[in-house]
């Protein structure tokens, strides 16, 4: 069965990076984008990019361009964000999801991270 | 960006028709399909598929979840409802980027 699993929660310094991961499972990690998708406490979902794994091409909503840069490593399945010069916005849950690339919808969700930006 | 608009909540009573609408400021049709999807979310849970591209029930979804619409205006309907809807629902679209979704409906019971 598809399984996408999360790393742990992190806090993180303002000004700081980190590298949040997903280990896909279940499927052929190549043949699907894998997407990132950020959600405030209370908040709605907003889109962060995706990567396709096969070749590493890589698509970011503009809003997120300098702050997510998107990665994946064929050899262990598993996609990567890092997300640099944080501040309390980027306080949030992060999802990976498996992209269903021809109607662009998201069929698999990890259980999120949440990354917590404070002093 | 393309904005869609979802109530922000809704209350119905167990064994009713639940009717959860999201609206874009942008025609999401493209080729004979409609490019909106829906999602289940529970407290502290990631999202669920639901439907996908308008109408179609994704895969272990209970039939009582269906979607219609077109253009701009779709619906997502449960009936009857059970306790265990109890949650927040998400529309997305993917006919332009930047993917978007809705604002969420929260579903309760009366």
């Amino acid at each position: 069965q598809v399984q996408l699993q999360q790393s742990g929660a992190e806090l993180v310094k303002p000004g700081s990076s980190v590298k949040i991961s997903c280990k896909a499972s279940g499927y052929t990690f190549t043949s699907y984008d894998m997407h990132w998708i950020k959600q405030q406490p209370g908040n709605g979902l907003e889109w962060i990019g995706w990567i396709y794994p096969g070749n590493g091409n890589t698509k970011y909503n503009q809003k997120f361009n300098g702050k997510a840069t998107l990665t994946a490593d064929k050899s262990s399945s598993t996609a990567y964000m890092q997300l640099s010069s944080l501040t309390s916005e980027d306080s949030a849950v992060y999802f990976c999801a498996r992209g269903e690339t021809q109607g662009g919808f998201f069929d698999y969700w990890g259980q999120g991270v949440m990354v917590t930006v404070s002093s | 960006d393309i904005v869609l608009t979802q109530s922000p909540a809704l209350a119905v009573s167990l064994g009713q028709r639940a009717t959860i609408s999201c609206k874009t400021n942008q025609n999401v049709d493209y080729y004979g399909n409609s490019y909106m999807h829906w999602y289940q979310q529970k407290p502290g849970q990631q999202p669920k598929l639901l439907i996908y591209l308008a109408s179609n029930l994704a895969s272990g979804i209970p039939a009582r979840f269906s979607g219609r619409g077109s253009g701009t205006d779709f619906t997502l309907t449960i009936d009857p409802v059970e306790a265990d809807d109890t949650a927040t629902y998400y529309c997305q679209q993917s006919r332009n980027l930047p993917w978007t979704f809705g604002g969420g409906t929260k579903l309760e019971l009366k």
